[in-house]
């Protein structure tokens, strides 16, 4: 079984602040998505990484997949309250045909004004 | 633009009731996924089924089952519902690859 464990479980700020999460492995993803999930409905796709020591940007997040594809992180530059929520990281094992992603436990991440 | 549509929305069962979780991809997408989210156990996979016609286990598939009825509907049955199965359900569908899995908004289910 393929596990991601997510750092920290529960992060609280104050608008305008940095922050970084963490999501971490012992196995080989063939790629690493995150998602962000809002109270009351389904998580939604922020970015998918692929190649090994990839990094992507979107507006004040930028994500980084690890070199050996085992973990990534997601900064947040200048939080705002708007970018309160569950964040979930999810592994992604291509082998055979079908395409299961391995979730994290998530980051629930609250941001004061 | 309904993308998974999740029905009921809310529901509250006595122990030993059972009932179906119904959920409709209008992407014509060829995957689809039921998943648990439990405080502080994340999302867990009950069932998939990777293409019309075959479904298989996911991680926590006990006390549930499943039905890939056509390319867009993929149902899931509690036919003797337990505590233990309260929770808030996830469908999702996707299309092979490295393509986003989209969720519905989910059902919340109690069991007493």
């Amino acid at each position: 079984t393929q596990l991601l464990e997510q750092s920290p479980q529960f992060l609280s700020i104050q608008e305008g602040e940095n922050l970084t999460v963490y999501c971490n492995s012992s196995s080989v993803f063939s790629s690493l998505q995150w998602y962000r999930q809002e109270p009351g409905e389904g998580p939604v796709l922020l970015v998918t990484v692929v190649t090994g020591g990839e990094v992507k940007k979107l507006k004040r997040l930028t994500f980084q997949f690890g070199d050996a594809r085992k973990d990534s992180s997601l900064h947040i530059t200048a939080a705002q309250p708007g970018d309160t929520g569950l964040y979930l990281c999810a592994g992604i094992n291509s082998g055979g045909s079908n395409y299961k992603l391995t979730f994290g436990k998530g980051t629930l991440l609250t941001v004061n004004p | 633009n309904a993308g998974v549509t999740q029905t009921p929305k809310f529901q509250v069962l006595k122990t030993g009731q059972s009932m179906t979780l119904q959920c409709a991809q209008d992407m014509n997408h060829n995957s689809m996924y039921w998943y648990r989210q439990d405080p502080g156990m994340g999302l867990r996979l009950i069932y998939y089924s990777a293409s019309e016609g075959t479904t298989d286990k996911g991680e926590v598939p006990n006390g549930y089952n499943v039905s890939r009825l056509n390319k867009r509907e993929f149902s899931l049955r509690l036919e003797s519902a337990a505590p233990s199965q309260t929770s808030v359900y996830f469908c999702a569908s996707s299309n092979r690859g490295r393509q986003p899995q989209h969720f519905g908004d989910g059902t919340r289910l109690s069991i007493l």
